[in-house]
């Protein structure tokens, strides 16, 4: 099993570019989001669906859009990109058990720069 | 004030020391993961735990949940153990998908 894939690993983006960050997991995981690793802070969710067709906002979604028309892909997309967008991203998947959690799988990231 | 802080943030250590790695929380959790980052690289599940105590070869994961605290402990550490260790909580009601972050902790074992 692939896991988690993120494409691409590393990307440059001129300001104002849009672009999609792509993640596909091949578990068959209910749960999928997206986070960003900044220096000295948490990573924080921008966006994430609980199953397909179904999405929802997370703690900074402005300036990206996400859909979920398969249960294996979960793409981000940049609609303008700006320099704060600068930033490692990272898409997770997770089993969905109700009310419980579930061990998380991770993508190795795609690091994005914003010039 | 962060709902998840991590102490300390940065770690040195000689290869064999025990190491404690702390990490206390502010809000009602369903669970609390602890992850593993590699320079450069992607962020593994160590343990998700609710209560009590588990351990995986060299490492041991605790948790307090009326202090709201849990710890991650290597014995005899290696160079290899040299990564950033996260922790993380999920909220009640929820699932994995929505999980709250501690900033992290650098640990660098010396040989």
């Amino acid at each position: 099993n692939a896991g988690v894939t993120q494409t691409p690993k590393f990307q440059v983006l001129k300001t104002g570019q849009s672009m999609t960050l792509q993640c596909a997991q091949d578990m068959n995981h209910e749960y999928m989001s997206w986070y960003r690793q900044d220096p000295g802070m948490g990573l924080r969710l921008i966006h994430y669906s609980v199953g397909a067709g179904i999405t929802d906002q997370g703690e900074v979604p402005n300036g990206y859009n996400v859909s979920r028309s398969t249960t294996e892909d979960f793409p981000l997309r940049l609609l303008s990109a700006a320099p704060s967008q600068t930033s490692v991203y990272f898409c997770a998947s997770s089993y969905s058990r109700g009310a419980l959690n579930t061990e998380a799988f991770f993508g190795q990231g795609t690091r994005l720069t914003v010039v | 004030k962060n709902e998840v802080e991590q102490s300390p943030q940065n770690l040195t250590a000689q290869e064999g020391e025990f190491i404690t790695i702390n990490c206390s929380y502010s809000v009602g959790i369903s669970a609390l993961h602890w992850l593993q980052q590699h320079p450069g690289g992607g962020i593994v599940s160590l343990f998700m735990l609710s209560s009590g105590k588990k351990k995986h070869g060299r490492l041991i994961a605790t948790i307090n949940i009326q202090e709201k605290h849990s710890s991650l402990h290597i014995t005899a550490s290696h160079p290899r153990d040299s990564a950033v260790y996260i922790c993380a909580v999920g909220r009640p009601g929820g699932g994995s998908e929505k999980l709250v972050f501690g900033k992290g902790t650098k640990l660098t074992v010396n040989p």
